[in-house]
């Protein structure tokens, strides 16, 4: 399967907890983008990568949100201290460079209590 | 920013009949997705449609840029096609409240 990828598919987290996600893109894509969904809301964009270079970060929720792309490959998005309303279907995404066809992956659903 | 408006917002045909979802966007783009989000959240790919008009079985897309608008054409509806419809404009990382679209058997 040479979809993209993430990991893990739900969680579930007490208030206050950190968690982070991971997603793996499509191997030839040096684009990565974040997205949050909650229910019957189209996804948010929260950030994106060309490479390890992280090109949009004003979107992202609070200081609590962060993502990395350390080698260019995979990312991970951290939440720090979750709340409640952190509780959401996070979204991965990936392309080939510039506004090219984005192609997702099957999400995380965080679920905070 | 661009704003992205779908209609209609929901919609519930029988099996068999036509649809016709459209996307309209506030500033001009160059290009714009048409996404199925099936019920366990998967978005999948249904058209790359800067401008003109595809093809692909069942469905079609049509963008015309100069109008800032894009429809989606449903033929023959199938329960399999239950679901929302997301359009977005690729550059612009934004995407509608989209179309929940209902087939009955």
């Amino acid at each position: 399967d040479t979809g993209v990828s993430q990991d893990p598919r739900h969680k579930i987290t007490k208030r206050g907890q950190n968690v982070t996600f991971r997603c793996d893109p499509i191997s030839e894509h040096n684009r990565l983008y974040w997205y949050r969904q909650t229910l019957g809301q189209g996804p948010e964009f929260l950030t994106y990568f060309q490479n390890e270079a992280q090109l949009e970060k004003s979107r992202l929720l609070s200081d609590r949100f962060s993502a990395e792309r350390p080698k260019g490959s995979f990312s991970t998005l951290e939440i720090q201290r979750t709340e409640q309303g952190d509780s959401a279907m996070y979204l991965c995404a990936s392309s080939q460079y510039g506004p090219n066809e984005q192609f997702f992956g099957p999400g995380t659903r965080l679920t905070v209590l | 920013g661009i704003q992205v408006e779908q209609s209609p917002p929901d919609l519930i045909l029988q099996e068999g009949a036509n649809s016709t979802l459209r996307c309209n966007f506030s500033d001009s783009v160059n290009n714009l997705q048409w996404f199925h989000q099936n019920p366990w959240g998967q978005l999948i790919n249904l058209f790359y449609i800067p401008s003109g008009t595809k093809q692909n079985g069942r469905l079609s897309a049509t963008t015309v840029a100069t109008e800032r608008y894009s429809l989606l054409y449903i033929s023959s509806s199938q329960t399999t096609d239950s679901g929302v419809y997301f359009c977005a404009p690729r550059d612009k990382i934004i995407f509608g409240k989209g179309t929940r679209l209902h087939i009955l058997p």
